[in-house]
């Protein structure tokens, strides 16, 4: 069985400052993990993922994640947060190699203060 | 390259009819994911379709059915519609049913039962 947890519903962070959304995973296999952005009235978009290759994934607009198997955690992170990064994202797992089927975290808000 | 398309975006049905909602991948893939998106559940596989057949099925009553085309559009059906179908049903295309590839979203279909 596969699950995720994503540890914060909202996270509010001023333009210009780090940002850090949390995730924990639970797989019986071998997990690929994904981040996906979800901006208002907008369909999914994938940021980045994780299969088995490097550990820390870079993504797209200076996005990237850390997979830890020893905490089973993949944490998206962002230096410097930007107002376009305001969205919900979703941290998202899968068996490796069989990605049909995605089980989705419940969302984390990210807002972004000028 | 045109991106996953889904028609119609926006439905209004009465309880205890039917809705069919189409999705048509990009070109060249050939698997095809469908999502329902709530509020209260967030996002939950339906099932994917890969070659004309089902090849993964989530957690959802018969009520929810689908199939897939020749060409890999695919269609959605939900039969005897229930006040809690109301939900964004994202379609999601990929290259293959095995192998790293990453799922690409359409923008959905908001369905809201009246």
């Amino acid at each position: 069985a596969q699950s995720v947890t994503q540890l914060d519903s909202h996270v509010s962070v001023s333009e210009g400052t780090p940002v850090l959304l949390r995730c924990n995973y639970s797989s019986s296999y071998s997990p690929s993990l994904f981040w996906y952005v979800q901006h208002p009235n907008k369909g999914l978009q994938l940021l980045l993922k994780y299969t088995s290759a490097a550990t820390l994934v870079k993504g797209i607009n200076g996005f990237e994640a850390e997979f830890k198997k020893s905490e089973t955690s993949f944490h998206l992170t962002k230096p410097s947060a930007h107002m376009s990064d305001a969205a919900e994202y979703f941290c998202v797992v899968s068996r490796y190699n069989q990605g049909g089927k995605l089980i989705f975290g419940q969302g984390t808000e990210l807002s972004v203060k000028p | 390259k045109a991106g996953v398309t889904q028609t119609p975006r926006y439905l209004i049905k009465t309880r205890g009819q039917q809705v069919t909602l189409s999705c048509s991948p990009i070109s060249g893939h050939r698997s095809v994911s469908w999502y329902q998106q709530t509020p209260g559940q967030g996002l939950q596989f339906l099932f994917e379709y890969f070659s004309e057949t089902q090849r993964n099925k989530g957690n959802f009553p018969g009520r929810f059915s689908g199939r897939q085309f020749s060409n890999s559009r695919s269609e959605m059906n939900v039969s005897t519609l229930e006040l809690g179908d109301s939900a964004l049903y994202l379609c999601a295309s990929r290259q293959a049913l095995a192998g790293d590839y990453e799922q690409y979203f359409g923008p959905g279909t908001r369905l809201t039962v009246t």
